[in-house]
């Protein structure tokens, strides 16, 4: 069966620091990937996705993200945390034959001054 | 309007009322979808309209129904809600060409719903 799990419920990083969320994920063919941020009382916004091609993707606010096959990881990473990235993140993935999104639990971001 | 549009954004009501949820999609769309989010549980997808084919999650309780008259608009309909139905309603909508698509779902801001 389809799955993804983020280990972690809440990150805290302080500002200026590297922060990686995690994500892992159990399909049984090849995976499309995506990392989501919500913002308090917003929906979803989508910040990158891996289809296939080069296993690091970049995306928005300076976002980007790590595809191991190997390892089944997706994860997301920053290389200087802002105040302004606390939010909660959202892995997801979807099998090339199903449009349907399988998610993750969420990870809360806690970026301090 | 630009985006995925929601309303009510909040919503409170008894168990015996009958409400409805709204949501528009102003971005030229074909699929369009019904979100649960319950705090630190993955987003539960209710249901999906996709290429004027509706797909739906079989534990969802009858009590939601959703309608979706055109490829723009889509409701969920309730009625006789539980406390435990209490939850942010997310609706989503992307552009689906076939088992093979890849694109991103777009969200709204969601619907608070408190039943009491």
């Amino acid at each position: 069966a389809q799955s993804v799990a983020q280990p972690e419920d809440q990150v805290n990083v302080a500002e200026g620091n590297p922060l990686t969320v995690k994500c892992t994920y159990s399909v049984s063919g090849n995976p499309y990937l995506f990392w989501y941020v919500q913002y308090p009382n917003r929906g979803l916004q989508f910040l990158l996705k891996y289809i296939t091609g080069d296993n690091l993707v970049k995306g928005s606010y300076g976002f980007e993200a790590e595809f191991n096959k190997s390892q089944t990881s997706f994860h997301l990473k920053k290389p200087s945390a802002l105040v302004s990235d606390s939010a909660l993140y959202f892995c997801a993935v979807r099998e090339v034959s199903n449009y349907q999104l399988i998610w993750g639990a969420g990870t809360k971001l806690i970026i301090k001054p | 309007e630009t985006g995925v549009t929601q309303t009510p954004r909040h919503l409170v009501m008894g168990m015996t009322n009958k409400k409805s949820l709204k949501c528009e999609q102003h971005l030229g769309h074909n699929a369009m979808y019904w979100y649960k989010q319950s705090a630190k549980k993955p987003l539960e997808l209710m249901f999906v309209y996709s290429l004027e084919e509706r797909v739906e999650n079989n534990s969802v309780p009858s009590r939601f129904s959703p309608e979706c008259p055109n490829s723009s608009h889509l409701f969920l309909h309730l009625h006789t809600l539980q406390p435990e139905d209490s939850a942010l309603y997310l609706c989503a909508s992307s552009q689906e060409s076939g088992g093979s698509s890849y694109n991103e779902q777009f969200f709204g801001p969601g619907t608070r719903l408190t039943v009491l």
